[in-house]
């Protein structure tokens, strides 16, 4: 248990359906994030939240819309997704700002999306 | 950031130290080494980090170069549920990304 929390932990959607991913983290952190991990490849930063502002998005389109209610929320928002989207979607927090030194993400255990 | 070389695959027995080398060549002054590990199908789970000296928790240690060139992550009594892919990254403390490589993925055998 890392103190980050994601459901569902496991999605199967066609491609006209609109779904989306919740994470919730109970470790205080002021930081939230999505990360992409399709199958034989290395995680992708998809977005970055810190104090609830979007401060990265890396070139994501558009199907995927992240919304960050408060500190301890972020969701990802889906909707017209791709066969090719099928992967695991990891959030993790950090405490940014909140300590000195180095920032550590924790990660949760990861939705597994499958696009039909 | 500065980029890692790990070995693509490594086996060791169960009960023995498990040691992890990373290369990390052009690693700056002012970068980190974080060492995680992801267990087939679930979330990076973080081990540890350093910038210039050695560390211990209670998973592993770390053993950093006096040049800081290269790593080595030992976990001291490997047992079956350490067998995963464990990713060596550096990284500036206050830069958000944090950028996964292959790793290298570690079978524990009984």
């Amino acid at each position: 248990e890392t103190g980050v929390t994601q459901t569902p932990r496991h999605l199967v959607m066609g491609m006209t359906n609109k779904k989306s991913l919740k994470c919730e983290q109970h470790l205080g952190h002021n930081a939230m994030y999505w990360y992409k991990q399709s199958a034989k490849k290395p995680l992708e930063l998809m977005f970055v939240y810190s104090l609830e502002e979007r401060v990265e998005n890396n070139s994501v389109p558009s199907r995927f819309s992240p919304e960050c209610p408060n500190s301890s929320h972020l969701f990802l928002h889906l909707h017209t997704l791709q066969p090719e989207d099928s992967a695991l979607y990891l959030c993790a927090s950090s405490p940014v700002g909140l300590t000195s030194g180095v920032d550590t993400q924790y990660f949760g255990p990861g939705t597994r999306l499958t696009v039909l | 950031d500065a980029k890692t070389t790990q070995p693509t695959s490594m086996d060791c027995a169960e009960g023995r130290a498990a040691n992890l080398p990373c290369n990390h060549s052009t690693i700056s002054g002012n970068e980190y080494v974080y060492w995680y590990r992801q267990i087939h199908s679930q979330g990076p789970q973080y081990i540890i980090h350093g910038l210039k000296n050695n560390e211990t928790n209670e998973m592993a240690s770390l053993i950093i170069t006096e040049d800081r060139k290269s790593s080595t992550l030992i976990l001291p009594h490997a047992t079956l549920r350490d067998t995963a892919v464990y990713y060596c990254i550096v990284r500036v403390d206050d830069d958000y990304k944090l950028s996964f490589g292959a790793g290298t993925t570690v079978t524990v055998r009984a």
